[in-house]
């Protein structure tokens, strides 16, 4: 079965610090792969995604994200986290006319 | 860019009541989803919708649910009776194309359904 799991509920880290969010996913077929990002109150915006080809994917503000198919992996990266990054992280599968599945979701908490 | 736009931002509705949430996606796009998020979980799918007809839907999308495209722009749902576990966020999706393509589901920002 399709799935997704993000095993870090909350993360805290200090303004211009390094972030690194996990995502692992079990999915039948080659993954589409994606982050969203979910603001208080706000809707979903997708930060990149993953179809194919450069194993390394780069997003808007700052964001990348590695598929590492050896660790069913697409973990989410920013070197330096500014206080506005504060928000839910979704991670998720499918895609296409599938359905996405998604992640349960990291909280970013930053420390100024 | 074009977005999808949803109506309304905030519905509040008594038990019982039917409710119908809007969508307006993309103008050129083909394919459309419902989500949900009961508040502090995850997002998920409800139903797809293709050529007018349910692509798939999830065991939650049970009797009370249904979808329609009553013309070129407008994509809703509606609960026939609201239940207090109805209340949630409810996405709109859409994307351009199906068959695996490369395109990804764009969402609108949501109709919050708050269900007394």
């Amino acid at each position: 079965a399709q799935s997704v799991t993000q095993p870090d509920i909350h993360i805290t880290v200090s303004e211009g610090a390094s972030l690194e969010l996990r995502c692992n996913y079990s999915y039948g077929a080659t993954p589409y792969l994606f982050w969203y990002v979910q603001s208080p109150g706000q809707g979903l915006q997708l930060l990149l995604k993953y179809f194919s080809g450069d194993t390394l994917v780069q997003g808007i503000k700052g964001f990348e994200a590695e598929f590492k198919r050896s660790q069913s992996s697409f973990n989410l990266r920013k070197p330096s986290v500014h206080w506005s990054d504060a928000a839910e992280y979704f991670c998720a599968v499918g895609g296409g006319d599938d359905k996405i599945i998604f992640g349960k979701g990291t909280r970013l908490h930053i420390l100024p | 860019e074009p977005e999808v736009t949803q109506t309304p931002s905030h519905q509040v509705t008594q038990m019982g009541q039917e409710v119908i949430l809007r969508c307006v996606p993309i103008s050129n796009h083909l394919y459309f989803y419902w989500y949900r998020q009961i508040l502090g979980q995850k997002v998920e799918f409800l139903v797809s919708f293709y050529n007018n007809e349910i692509s798939e839907k999830s065991e939650i999308f049970d009797d009370q649910f249904s979808v329609e495209r009553p013309d070129g722009s407008n994509f809703t749902l509606k609960i026939r009776s609201t239940k207090l576990e109805d209340s949630a966020m409810y996405f709109c999706a859409s994307t351009i194309q199906g068959g695996r393509s490369n395109q990804p589901q764009h969402f609108g920002d949501g109709t919050r359904l708050s269900i007394l």
